[in-house]
């Protein structure tokens, strides 16, 4: 799977917009873009997926640019809650990938301030 | 709770001992995956199972065995436990072997070898 660089880590303020950035600059036409996050002591929680268009959920949005090198998780309007390590990950489902499950890096450590 | 159960939470034992740590997938997921997280190698995965059948390794040592029974349970045997192997052990789930939309994890096992 093509790598991703993610900064270690960010602050933020409670019920302000959090923008995550993650580069995959060796991205392939067929890997998904996936966020997932672990909050402290526990398991780690799909967020949201994307292949090219922009996605958003519940949770978040994903914001995926026009060559899809990069791409941006937004948290609307973070919480307390939402302090985790957020991961993305790519993932290529052809060829039979996919099955191998994921491989999680060293992802973004989230702190929000109060 | 996110419909995936581990047993036990923690479990402390000696170097050289077995243990088996056991999963629920949540109700319907026929495709159990188990990882490791250290705080070195952070969030490895170890092997998948669907629907009774092995189906892709990752990182797994030879000391290390799991299985997935008719109920569709999974537990992950480790043997001849070595200091290192001191570690959170999650077991995540999903209907399709491939699942785009992501796996729901368990809260994991705290393994600690003494």
């Amino acid at each position: 799977d093509a790598k991703t660089t993610q900064p270690n880590s960010m602050e933020s303020n409670e019920e302000e917009p959090v923008h995550l950035p993650c580069n995959h600059s060796t991205i392939s036409g067929t890997d998904y873009i996936h966020w997932y996050r672990q909050l402290p002591s526990q398991g780690p929680e799909y967020v949201i997926h994307g292949l090219t268009s922009n996605v958003n959920n519940r949770m978040a949005s994903l914001a995926i640019a026009e060559d899809r090198k990069s791409s941006t998780l937004i948290l609307h309007r973070a919480t307390l809650r939402d302090a985790a390590v957020y991961y993305c990950i790519l993932r290529d489902y052809q060829s039979g990938g996919g099955a191998d499950g994921l491989t999680f890096g060293k992802g973004t450590h989230l702190i929000i301030q109060p | 709770d996110s419909g995936v159960t581990q047993t036990p939470k923690h479990l402390i034992t000696a170097t050289g001992q077995r243990v088996t740590l056991r999963c629920s997938p949540r109700s319907g997921d026929l495709s159990v995956y188990w990882y490791q997280q250290s705080l070195d190698q952070g969030l490895q995965f170890l092997i998948q199972y669907y629907n009774g059948e092995e189906r892709a390794k990752g990182n797994i040592l030879e000391r290390f065995s799991a299985q997935q029974f008719p109920d569709l349970h999974s537990e992950l045997n480790l043997s001849s436990l070595e200091l290192g192997d001191s570690a959170l052990y999650f077991c995540a789930s999903s209907v399709a072997p491939t699942p785009r939309d992501g796996y729901t994890f368990g809260s994991g096992t705290r393994l600690t070898v003494v």
